[in-house]
C-alpha cells in the first residue's frame, strides 16, 4: 500500500484564488511527521510546511496552511491568493517509525499551475 | 547560513568514466541524504548518513559510492555508470532524524551519461 497518496496528477487555479492540494498517508505508528515540499521547474526542493502527529493545531505558514485530519489519515495543502510564481510540482511527504524515522517517503507529486 | 550546495549544476560522462557530486551544509546537521530523481516522479532516497556514518543504503548498485569525510560534506563517486542512471540528483539534509525535522534541500545535480 502506498505511505503518501496524492490523487491529483495536475490542477489549475486562477491567479489570486485559493487551491487544496490533497494527501493521504498510511502508518501505525503514533508518533510521525508529514511535510509538504514545492519544487518548481529549476529542480530544487523548497520545504513549505510541517505538521506533527500530536500538534492539536493546524500548521499554517504565510499563505500556505495545512488542513489536517487526523482520523481521516490526510494532510491537504491550502495556498491562499495564488500568485504565479506558485506554478510548481508540489510533494506531500512523511517521516515515520520504518527505518527509525530516517526516511521521508514523498508521494507522486501534484503539478501546480497558476493562470494569470 | 541555511543553503545546501552542490557541485557541479550539470554533468555529462561516458559509461566508463569516474566523476563526484559533492554537497556542503554549514547548519550543523548531522544526518545527510542522498536521492536520485526521474523525470515527472517523486525523489528516491538512495543513501542516508547519520552522523557521518552510512545508517541506510537502499540497494544501490555499488557503481554509486557514497562518502561522507565531515559532518559538513557528503560525496557521491561515480563509476561505470548506465545511461538509465541519468537523472537528477538531490542532496539533502536534516538536523537530526527526528519525526518532525524537515529536511533542507540543494539545487541538485543534472547528470547524463551517455
Amino acid at each position: 500500500a502506498q505511505k503518501i497518496t496524492q490523487t491529483q496528477p495536475g490542477m489549475f487555479v486562477q491567479e489570486k484564488e485559493a487551491v487544496t492540494l490533497d494527501c493521504t498517508y498510511d502508518t501505525s505508528d503514533p508518533s510521525y511527521g508529514l511535510f509538504w515540499y514545492k519544487q518548481p521547474s529549476s529542480g530544487e526542493m523548497i520545504f513549505l510546511i510541517y505538521q506533527g502527529s500530536y500538534d492539536q493545531q493546524n500548521a499554517t505558514e504565510g499563505r500556505y496552511s495545512l488542513n489536517f485530519q487526523k482520523a481521516r489519515k490526510s494532510a491537504n495543502l491550502v495556498i491562499s491568493a495564488s500568485q504565479l510564481g506558485d506554478s510548481a510540482m508540489y510533494f506531500c511527504a512523511m517521516r515515520d517509525a520504518s527505518g527509525g524515522y530516517q526516511k521521508v517517503t514523498f508521494g507522486t507529486g501534484t503539478k501546480l499551475q497558476v493562470i494569470p | 547560513d541555511t543553503e545546501v550546495t552542490q557541485t557541479p549544476k550539470h554533468l555529462v560522462m561516458g559509461m566508463t568514466n569516474k566523476k563526484s557530486l559533492k554537497c556542503e551544509q554549514h547548519m550543523g546537521h548531522r544526518a545527510m541524504y542522498w536521492y536520485k530523481q526521474k523525470a515527472k516522479k517523486p525523489p528516491e532516497l538512495m543513501f542516508v548518513y547519520s552522523y557521518e556514518k552510512l545508517s541506510i543504503n537502499e540497494s544501490v548498485p555499488s557503481r554509486f559510492s557514497p562518502e561522507c569525510p565531515n559532518s559538513s560534506l557528503l560525496n557521491l563517486h561515480l563509476h561505470a555508470l548506465q545511461p538509465e542512471d541519468s537523472a537528477l540528483y538531490l542532496c539533502a539534509s536534516s538536523s537530526s532524524t527526528l519525526a518532525g525535522n524537515e529536511q533542507f534541500f540543494g539545487p541538485g545535480t543534472r547528470l547524463t551519461v551517455l
